[in-house]
């Protein structure tokens, strides 16, 4: 199985800031790799496809970027909206996996 | 608009049996893979299961197979989950998720989730 390694596990960050969550693969994934915010109570939603995709309705401060075994995912002009946990997932092979998640809180 | 609503949760004994419903619209499922993924409480999404667009294709979580059948009725609009055997590690809140578009299996992200059905397994 590849495992999805993401850090931080929690993030704190001010209104308007620029911040980068990490995620590694175990092994190489291609571009294979999307990612997704999670709201308290809520199902994920997805963000990025590809490694850097943007999914349609996403505004477009979210980016994500590389390939291979490293990829992150980096929010600009942090809103008070974007304060969640965001997750990577890989769909390079079965099955699925995810990473382990970062929350990123209010400072 | 795309609309994914799971239905059929609950509380069950260890050892007994569930089913899972995904009632589907605005889409035409047999055009999209269809996927079960499942959250336990306080912990990250895990990947349960996925029935390819044209139903040939189906593939299992470690820790659920032999247990869980995913299935679908493209007659009506729906995708299922039989979960058997079921144990207090399958307590989880269970979504059923729209793949991605393009060639299988180079679109196996979570395009669109339901809200999510909640699943207890305890005695």
């Amino acid at each position: 199985d590849i495992q999805m390694t993401q850090s931080p596990s929690t993030l704190s960050a001010f209104v308007g800031d620029r911040v980068t969550i990490t995620c590694r693969a175990s092994q190489s994934i291609s571009n294979w790799l999307a990612w997704y915010q999670q709201k308290p109570g809520r199902a994920p939603k997805l963000l990025i496809y590809q490694a850097s995709r943007l999914q349609s309705g996403v505004p477009s401060r979210f980016s994500g970027s590389g390939s291979g075994t490293e990829f992150t995912l980096t929010i600009s002009n942090l809103q008070p909206d974007d304060f969640a946990a965001y997750y990577c997932q890989q769909f390079k092979s079965f099955p699925l996996t995810f990473g382990g998640g970062t929350k990123v809180e209010i400072k | 608009q795309v609309q994914l609503v799971e239905s059929g949760g609950g509380v069950v004994q260890p050892g007994r049996s569930l089913r899972l419903y995904c009632a589907t619209s605005g889409f035409t499922l047999s055009d999209y893979g269809m996927h079960w993924v499942r959250q336990a409480p306080g912990k990250g999404p895990e990947w349960v299961a996925v029935v390819s667009f044209d139903g040939t294709k189906i593939y299992y979580g470690d820790s659920v197979k032999g247990r869980f059948t995913i299935s679908r009725d493209t007659s009506k609009n729906t995708l299922y989950l039989q979960m058997d055997s079921l144990r207090p590690e399958d307590t989880a809140v269970y979504y059923c998720a729209k793949g991605g578009f393009g060639l299988w299996p180079t679109n196996l992200w979570f395009e669109s989730w339901g809200q999510g059905a909640v699943v207890t397994v305890s005695s």
